[in-house]
């Protein structure tokens, strides 16, 4: 079964611009969740999708958006780049999101913000 | 809101000593999973952890899970530089079955030869 990929692995935007980011998810798997990981910050939670509907939205500003395909894959959409949205992007899907399902992480999307 | 914590947020240790990371949560976990995360790698699942007061183990790994289910530990006995990496604990709400984890800062290991 192939892995969870993630498309830019590397990406260089300026202040002010918006980026698209992807994730495909294991075959069959319905749930994918995203998150923003930086330097001793930890994994901060963006937000999760299921069946095509965000069920959960961390605290990000409204820059931050993302929706899921009928086929599970997900993007990740920031408006108007600022210097603090450098970091490391990671999906990550499950079956259903269940509280015992493990969770599978792409190799993430490093944004770097000039 | 939920937190889960995690001490301490840095460990350094020469090769052969042991590792013990800890996680707190301010609420009651239904369960707790843990994630290895190499340098410049992604999160991997190790393992979870349902039952209170369940220890688990993988080779020099010990995972346990409290009697209270609010905390955690993963201890590493006599450690080796392939255990380098940050080590994260995460646990949903109890009783949510919608899927958010909440993950802890994680414990970034450093082993010295």
């Amino acid at each position: 079964k192939a892995g969870v990929t993630q498309t830019p692995r590397y990406l260089i935007k300026t202040r002010g611009q918006q980026v698209t980011l992807s994730c495909s998810p294991i075959s069959g798997h319905r749930s994918v969740s995203w998150y923003q990981q930086t330097p001793g910050q930890g994994l901060q939670f963006l937000f999760e999708y299921f069946s095509e509907t965000q069920r959960n939205k961390g605290n990000f500003p409204g820059r931050f958006s993302g929706r899921q395909f009928s086929n599970s894959r997900s993007e990740m959409n920031v408006s108007t780049l600022e210097l603090g949205d450098s970091a490391l992007y990671l999906c990550a899907s499950s079956a259903s999101g269940g509280d015992t399902d493990e969770q599978f992480f792409g190799p993430g999307t490093r944004l770097t913000v000039l | 809101g939920q937190q889960v914590m995690q001490i301490p947020q840095y460990q350094h240790v020469q090769e052969g000593e042991d590792f013990t990371t800890y996680c707190n949560s301010s609420t009651t976990l239904s369960n707790i999973q843990w994630y290895k995360q190499r340098p410049g790698g992604h999160p991997v699942f190790l393992i979870q952890l349902v039952k209170s007061g369940e220890v688990k183990k993988q080779k020099r790994l010990t995972f346990q899970f409290g009697e209270a289910k609010k905390n955690s530990s993963l201890h590493i006995t006599a450690t080796q530089t392939t255990d380098v990496g940050t080590y994260f604990c995460a646990g949903p709400n109890r009783g949510s079955t919608l899927g958010r984890l909440y993950f802890g800062r994680g414990t970034q290991l450093t082993v010295w030869p």
